[in-house]
């Protein structure tokens, strides 16, 4: 198993602002997941992050929104870019080819 | 379009009662069903299910899977109130690359 961890834990933030979740994880990973779930919904898949190319993203979801940065095997960092109300959510950074261990998630309130 | 879907989507029982929770999918490349307790913001992982016709166990939870039929159940007997969490289903696929596809989730609540 991997252990994840995740932080911030959970941040109120202006509209219009910028917010970087960063993932750190206790061994080298090739893929790692980010997702995202909304109030009363289910985990949805933002992309996937791989070390040395492009973070591969899912429709609906596009670079400028969502910048994603993998530096290592073991690193990863999501930035949700000019917020708005509808992007409250849980934000999930998650590994594993088996299994998929998360994050202990970020509670993002955008006001 | 890759799907999967659990049902009931919320359930309200009793300790001590018996409850079953669904999922079925169509998932092209499958390679494996998991399943998952969802209580705050994580997700804790319960079962990985691969093989068709083999029950998993882990104390009163147990899951099996039928891949003729596309489904899996998720068995919890004798109910407490600390099984009351959303339970999440998701297909791991090998279609074009790896990810895992997640259904809208069971909310379990159980009363003493």
């Amino acid at each position: 198993s991997a252990v994840i961890s995740q932080k911030p834990s959970r941040d109120i933030c202006q509209r219009g602002t910028s917010l970087t979740i960063q993932c750190q994880v206790d061994s080298q990973v090739t893929m790692m997941f980010w997702y995202r779930q909304q109030p009363g919904q289910s985990l949805t898949l933002i992309a996937t992050a791989n070390q040395g190319s492009e973070a591969t993203y899912e429709s609906g979801f596009v670079i400028d929104k969502f910048p994603i940065s993998r530096p290592n095997l073991t690193f990863s960092t999501l930035t949700v870019s000019n917020m708005s109300p509808e992007d409250s959510s849980i934000y999930l950074c998650s590994v594993g080819n088996t299994e998929a261990f998360f994050g202990q998630g970020t509670r993002l309130t955008v006001v | 379009e890759d799907k999967v879907v659990q049902s009931p989507l919320s359930l309200v029982v009793h300790e001590g009662d018996t409850v079953t929770l669904n999922c079925s999918y169509e998932v092209t490349n499958f390679r494996s069903l998991l399943w998952y307790k969802q209580e705050k913001k994580a997700p804790t992982f319960l079962f990985m299910l691969t093989s068709s016709g083999i029950e998993k166990k882990s104390g009163r939870l147990s899951s099996i899977l039928d891949k003729k039929e596309l489904f899996s159940i998720l068995n919890i007997t004798a109910t407490q109130t600390g099984d009351s969490a959303v339970y999440l289903c998701a297909v791991a696929s090998t279609s074009g690359t790896y990810k895992y596809i997640f259904g809208t989730g069971t909310r379990l609540k159980v009363l003493a």
